[in-house]
């Protein structure tokens, strides 16, 4: 059975940095490029950043450009994204989310239940 | 970057009916579209991609047309377990982009 399981959000000072995680099971982690996807409360879904299937390539929104990283551990399955200067507006549920390909841009098929990330002071 | 446009936000609807939603493009993305369901505190869903096929083990009371700039999502007989929000999301261009959503409602 496909899974996928965020950890690591929180609350968070404005500033301040977090690390989150998505462990995957049920399918071949290393064939598929990963992506993190957000939705601020009430709000829609925002793509946040990808990176290919072999972590060589990673794409940014250009409200995270230089903010956040993300990386992954095909050995663990495991994707990763670390949030540094986090502003108000970071506030979201952020979501992993399994592309259809290695690479390129296309759609998700499964996404993980989300974990929540608050910044205020 | 592409926008995208939904509408209705928001519709009010009563088990059996046929519900509509369109998603326009702020340019042509040749087909290159997916449409997911997300229920209240849930993930999204994906129920179709390009335009028009149907991702499986999704109901085929949901079908989805369209072209160039103009696309739609139709529930054909709306079902208790279909009251939720849908987003479309273009894969044409980079950045990937999503709709506003459009929030179905019970009547």
């Amino acid at each position: 059975e496909l899974q996928l399981l965020e950890s690591g959000g929180g609350m968070v000072q404005p500033g301040g940095s977090l690390r989150l995680s998505c462990t995957a099971s049920g399918f071949n982690f290393r064939n598929y490029a990963m992506t993190w996807v957000r939705q601020a409360p009430g709000r829609g879904l925002e793509w946040v950043t990808d990176i290919t299937g072999s972590g060589s390539y990673t794409y940014y929104a250009d409200s995270v450009k230089g903010r956040f990283t993300v990386s992954r551990d095909n050995s663990k399955k495991t994707l990763y994204l670390q949030m540094n200067s986090l502003r108000d507006e970071d506030t979201a549920v952020y979501y992993c989310a399994k592309n259809i390909l290695s690479s390129g841009d296309f759609y998700f098929d499964f996404w993980g239940p989300g974990t929540l990330v608050s910044v205020s002071s | 970057d592409i926008q995208m446009t939904q509408s209705p936000s928001s519709l009010s609807a009563s088990v059996g009916d046929r519900v509509t939603i369109t998603c326009r493009a702020s340019q042509g993305i040749s087909n290159s579209l997916a449409w997911y369901q997300q229920r209240p505190g849930k993930a999204p869903k994906l129920l179709l991609y390009g335009a028009s096929r149907l991702e499986g083990g999704v109901p085929s009371r949901f079908s989805g047309r369209g072209s160039g700039s103009d696309y739609f999502l139709t529930i054909s007989s709306l079902q208790p377990e279909d009251f939720a929000t849908y987003y479309c999301q273009q894969y044409y261009n980079a950045p990937l982009t999503f709709g506003g959503g459009t929030k179905v409602e019970i009547k």
